[in-house]
């Protein structure tokens, strides 16, 4: 059975202090690994999809990476509106899972 | 474009009340599917559609059914609601299934069931 379990479950940060999310998985034949924000009392808003082992993505102060076991959404220099939940999610043929997600609070 | 809209936002439900959660896209998406998000754990599937007249179950459909008779529309119903079923719904949609299409998220409904 597919699995995602996400490290730390709750992070906290000084403003400005740099830190890296994890995602692992076990997949049967992995189509993407997805990382998402999730703000209270919203839904989940998309940030990236990586498709294969060694696979990079950036956006503004996130950078999303990929191996064959697990996945990492590095925040560089965050700020306080960088605070929500971080969902990390993977595909496989015929399956969807996510994992329970990262807290992450940045105090100013 | 309004994206994944759901409606209501928020419902109180008495045990074995049913009830309709509605969804819907207008983005010409074929696959939809319906999510529960619980306190600690991850975003579960309870059922999703692959197109128009096509569903089939998830992880945990017990208690809710669905249908698809438009692209559009994706509604959930449950059946006779139970205090487990207090949750937070979410409906998505993609333009597929298999080939990681991003799914776009809906802004939830919080359901409770006394």
């Amino acid at each position: 059975e597919d699995q995602v379990t996400q490290s730390p479950e709750a992070l906290r940060l000084q403003e400005g202090e740099s830190s890296s999310l994890n995602c692992s998985y076990t997949v049967s034949g992995l189509r993407g690994l997805f990382w998402y924000r999730q703000d209270p009392g919203k839904g989940p808003e998309f940030l990236f999809t990586l498709y294969s082992a060694g696979e990079e993505k950036e956006k503004e102060r996130l950078k999303a990476t990929l191996t064959k076991k697990e996945s990492f959404l590095h925040i560089t220099a965050p700020k306080p509106e960088d605070s929500a939940t971080y969902l990390c999610a993977v595909q496989s043929y015929n399956d969807m899972r996510f994992g329970a997600g990262t807290r992450l609070t940045v105090k100013p | 474009n309004a994206g994944v809209t759901q409606t209501p936002k928020f419902q109180v439900l008495k045990t074995g009340q049913s009830m309709t959660l509605q969804c819907a896209q207008d983005m010409n998406h074929e696959y939809m599917s319906w999510y529960r998000q619980d306190p600690g754990m991850g975003l579960r599937l309870i059922h999703y559609s692959v197109g128009a007249g096509i569903t089939d179950q998830g992880e945990v459909p017990n208690g809710y059914n669905v249908s698809r008779s438009t692209t559009e529309d994706f509604p959930l119903r449950l059946l006779s609601a139970a205090p487990s079923q207090t949750s937070v719904y979410f409906c998505a949609s993609s333009r597929g299934q298999r080939g990681g299409e991003t799914q776009y998220f809906g802004p939830g409904t919080r359901l409770l069931v006394l």
